[in-house]
């Protein structure tokens, strides 16, 4: 069975950092490609960035909204995701999904910048 | 980037109703088209993916239908557990894109 657990989310200050891991187990997790994707409160999801596998050079993609500010990174050897998230705006508050898209969604992390 | 024009926004049904979500895209996505489950307070659960495989575990009263650029969630009988909100992914193109959500509640 597929399970993905976030860790790593909290009350972070305008301005500041957070770093957020996700631990994967039940599937080869150095065969897939790999995603975070937020949801604000009452909103839709939203994908924030992907990261490839080791034979696509682990390249990334990311929303426009992060570009610049987050960095997706993986340590296949440990079976974890991490997104580095910098320079956190208040519109960046939202639980935060690690997902193998399309068919496995982690249960969340919630991420609250206020001051 | 591909937008994902999600209908109805929200309906009512009752218990053993037919219900039919559809998803259309602003472009061709070649059936990279997934369909999700959401629950207040819950994870996304993953429904259908590549437009019409239905995930592991997942009852078959739930059938996703289409290709191109316009897609279909189909659920044969409406049961309790099924009132919930449902959105489409497209995973062809970058940005990722969801459609904007389907509240299905009790009429």
């Amino acid at each position: 069975e597929v399970q993905l657990v976030e860790s790593g989310g909290g009350l972070v200050q305008p301005g500041g950092s957070l770093r957020l891991s996700c631990a994967a187990s039940g599937f080869t997790f150095s065969d897939h490609y790999m995603d975070w994707v937020r949801q604000a409160p009452g909103k839709g999801p939203e994908w924030v960035a992907r990261i490839r596998k080791k034979v696509n050079s682990y390249t990334t993609e990311y929303a426009a909204s992060v570009k610049g500010r987050f960095t997706i990174s993986r340590h296949d050897s440990e079976n974890s995701l991490y997104l580095q998230m910098n320079s956190l705006k208040t519109e960046d508050t939202a639980v935060y999904y690690c997902v193998r898209t399309p068919d496995s969604w982690g249960q969340g992390t919630l991420v609250t910048v206020s001051s | 980037d591909i937008q994902m024009t999600q209908s109805p926004s929200s309906l009512s049904a009752s218990v053993g109703d037919r219900v039919t979500i559809t998803c259309r895209a602003s472009q061709g996505i070649n059936n990279y088209l997934a369909w999700f489950q959401q629950k207040p307070g819950k994870a996304p659960k993953s429904l259908i993916y590549a437009a019409s495989t239905l995930q592991s575990g997942v009852p078959s009263k739930f059938s996703g239908s289409g290709s191109g650029s316009d897609f279909t969630l189909t659920i044969s009988s409406l049961q309790p557990e099924d009132f919930a909100t449902y959105y489409c992914q497209q995973y062809n193109g970058y940005p990722l894109t969801f459609g904007g959500g389907t509240k299905v509640e009790v009429k």
